[in-house]
């Protein structure tokens, strides 16, 4: 089966920097986004990793262990309005390509 | 300009009805999807289509019919058979089911409330 797992809720001071985890179990990964979402609103895509390493997108950075299963989003400079939940999510060639979506990880950024 | 949309953004209807929420996409792509989300839950797959006139079950699909008779359109019902319908309901679509990278554009989702 598939499992993927994030913290529920973390909390950061504005300027600071911030690292989410994403850990997975998954039979036929294919690729792990990371998308954000602000409350009632839809998700907007952050990033993408299918290959072992960092992907660097401005203030925001994704990192994947394939051999790990593990993930994680790392958001520096924190703004107020990055006050959001950050879900992780994977493709799962094993399933005609779905995307398999973690709970979220809401974050609170703190003046 | 392009985009994917939804309407309505609030719908509220009485128990044993059926409701159909509409999705519409002019990205040109071939994939759509339906998800659920619950409160402290991640979404949840109802509903998948990776081309015109066919479709398949997510993980959740009891209660739930889908159509795919356009490449543009991707309509959700609700039946009264599903249990819980009360959920923020979220389309997305993709240029391909099984790409290697592309991702799922959002549209901006509707809440239905069921009393």
């Amino acid at each position: 089966g598939q499992n993927i797992d994030q913290p529920t809720e973390m909390t950061a001071t504005e300027g600071a920097i911030v690292q989410i985890n994403c850990t997975y179990q998954t039979s036929g990964f294919n690729g792990l986004f990371w998308y954000q979402q602000h409350a009632g609103e839809a998700p907007t895509f952050l990033s993408y990793n299918v290959l072992d390493g960092l992907e660097e997108k401005g203030r925001f950075s994704s990192f994947l262990s394939r051999s790990k299963g593990y993930s994680y989003l790392l958001l520096k400079e924190l703004q107020m309005k990055d006050s959001a939940s950050y879900l992780c999510a994977v493709r799962d060639h094993n399933q005609g390509g779905k995307l398999i979506f973690g709970q979220g990880t809401e974050l609170s950024v703190k003046p | 300009d392009g985009g994917i949309t939804q309407s309505p953004k609030y719908l509220f209807r009485k128990e044993g009805q059926n409701v159909t929420l509409s999705c519409e996409q002019n990205l040109n792509h071939d994939a759509m999807y339906w998800y659920r989300q619950d409160p402290g839950q991640g979404l949840r797959l109802i509903y998948y289509s990776q081309i015109v006139n066919d479709f398949q079950k997510g993980d959740i699909a009891e209660g739930y019919s889908v159509s795919r008779e356009k490449k543009e359109s991707f309509p959700l019902t609700v039946t009264s058979a599903q249990k819980n319908p009360t959920a923020f309901y979220l389309c997305a679509s993709s240029l391909g089911g099984q790409g290697a990278s592309y991702e799922q554009y959002f549209g901006p989702g509707t809440r239905l409330t069921v009393t």
